[in-house]
């Protein structure tokens, strides 16, 4: 059963652009919503993460924004760059048990 | 700071083998879970060990075992392979209980045939 369901599977935005992805889960027990970016051969990389008692939170260019009553989070990518295409991976987990991932998206910024 | 380390990268396995994969976390770093990642099913995960002692398991058949170290170091073992098990398995440290930061290696990619 995902307990994150993450969408879309994948994205094509254009340089300059904004890239928006989006996670939905179902525990209210989740206290930790991180975001990774994977790049080919490499392993998933921490990008941004938020805990539920802010509704947003900033840095650089990546932009999460959570929606306690909605069970929703989403990440936003401003000023898309080429060198943003990887596959991103949002998660949940309570405190002391395992991540929960979503199935990614791939996204492909053109020039 | 050494990043997590995983050997071997990459290893081509026959169907009914084992195999054992090895993890060396961040120094400091007391907790290693380990996740399987596929096309068809993303990340999931194996388990988690802290301090030697497993805390943490997935949903995975018994023939996924593994075990840490007293120096944190972890290794996992996957026994009578099958077709199925073909992924990339990551290894991921963090400084104390799983729900913070986790720090993924590059991952061992494993093939069985």
């Amino acid at each position: 059963q995902q307990q994150v369901k993450q969408s879309p599977q994948s994205l094509i935005v254009q340089k300059g652009g904004i890239s928006i992805i989006n996670c939905a889960y179902e525990n209210t027990a989740f206290d930790y919503f991180p975001w990774y970016q994977q790049f080919p051969g490499k392993g998933p990389a921490l990008l941004i993460a938020i805990r539920p008692d802010v509704s947003e939170k900033k840095e650089g260019r990546f932009t999460i924004s959570f929606n306690k009553s909605a069970k929703q989070f989403s990440l936003h990518i401003m000023d898309s760059q080429p060198g943003d295409s990887a596959t991103y991976f949002c998660a949940a987990s309570i405190t002391g048990y395992a991540l929960n991932f979503g199935k990614g998206t791939s996204l492909l910024v053109t020039p | 700071k050494a990043g997590v380390t995983q050997t071997p990268r990459y290893l081509i396995k026959t169907r009914g083998q084992q195999v054992t994969l090895s993890c060396s976390p961040i120094s400091g770093h007391r907790s290693v879970s380990w996740y399987q990642q596929t096309p068809g099913q993303g990340l999931q995960f194996l388990f988690e060990y802290f301090s030697e002692t497993q805390r943490n398991k997935g949903n995975f058949p018994g023939r996924f075992s593994g075990r840490q170290f007293s120096n944190s170091r972890s290794e996992m073992n996957v026994s009578t392979l099958e077709l199925g098990d073909s992924a990339l398995y990551l290894c991921a440290s963090s400084p104390e209980v799983l729900g913070n930061t986790i720090y993924f290696g590059e991952g061992s990619w494993l093939t069985v045939v």
